[in-house]
């Protein structure tokens, strides 16, 4: 089973910084098939970054995807008020077919 | 516009059966696989299973093979998500998506339907 480990859990910054967030998984992920989510509270989880670095329709090019095999990261260039939210990785393709990892929660400072 | 419409919140007794539903609109229904995930209160994101209309083609996640079904009818353009006996820790907030294409992640999303378990 691939399991994906998010980190930090929590992270705290204002707005304008930049935000790194990190997906790690157990084994490779299979042709890069990991994606990112934005989920606000109440609200449905919105596709950000597919194929670990190719950006969803209509998503701000502040947000960009990077990595590959175990290691891959989610960056927000310069956070925005409604950037603040919690953020899930997921691949495909391996078992389980989807997975996500936990989730890191971005909060404002 | 391409749009998940998910049915409304439900309240049940455990033991209790259920079938909730997502229609699809605004696009070819029968030619992109619909997933369904849950979310447990104050949790995160659980892939439960995914179905192609087309053929009806299933894929169900191990942890939730045998405990629900998943289905489709593709005349109404609707993807099911189904319980036999339900318990307390089926409450939860369930999700349908549409995947992208093939590795892609899910890119369009229903809106929840809740699902309250409780005697």
């Amino acid at each position: 089973e691939i399991v994906l480990t998010q980190s930090p859990g929590t992270l705290s910054l204002s707005p304008g910084e930049r935000a790194t967030l990190s997906c790690r998984a157990s084994q490779s992920v299979s042709s890069g098939y990991l994606a990112w989510y934005q989920q606000r509270p109440g609200q449905a989880p919105r596709l950000l970054i597919y194929g670990a670095s190719s950006r969803a329709t209509g998503i701000p090019d502040r947000f960009s995807g990077s990595g590959s095999g175990t290691d891959f990261t989610l960056t927000i260039s310069r956070l925005e008020p409604e950037d603040f939210a919690v953020y899930y990785c997921q691949q495909y393709g391996g078992s389980p077919l989807y997975t996500f990892g936990q989730g890191t929660k971005l909060e404002i400072k | 516009e391409v749009q998940l419409v998910q049915s409304g919140a439900e309240v049940k007794k455990p033991g209790e059966s259920l079938k909730i539903s997502c229609k699809g609109s605004g696009y070819r229904f029968n030619t992109f696989w619909i997933g369904w995930v849950r979310q447990m209160p104050g949790k995160g994101l659980e892939w439960m299973g995914i179905i192609y209309p087309g053929d009806s083609d299933t894929r169900y996640s191990p942890s939730f093979q045998g405990l629900v079904t998943i289905s489709t009818d593709k005349s109404i353009s609707t993807a099911y998500l189904q319980w036999s006996s339900l318990k307390a820790s089926d409450t939860a907030i369930y999700y349908c998506a549409r995947r992208r294409g093939f590795g892609d992640g899910f890119d369009f999303w229903g809106q929840g339907t809740m699902v309250t378990v409780s005697s």
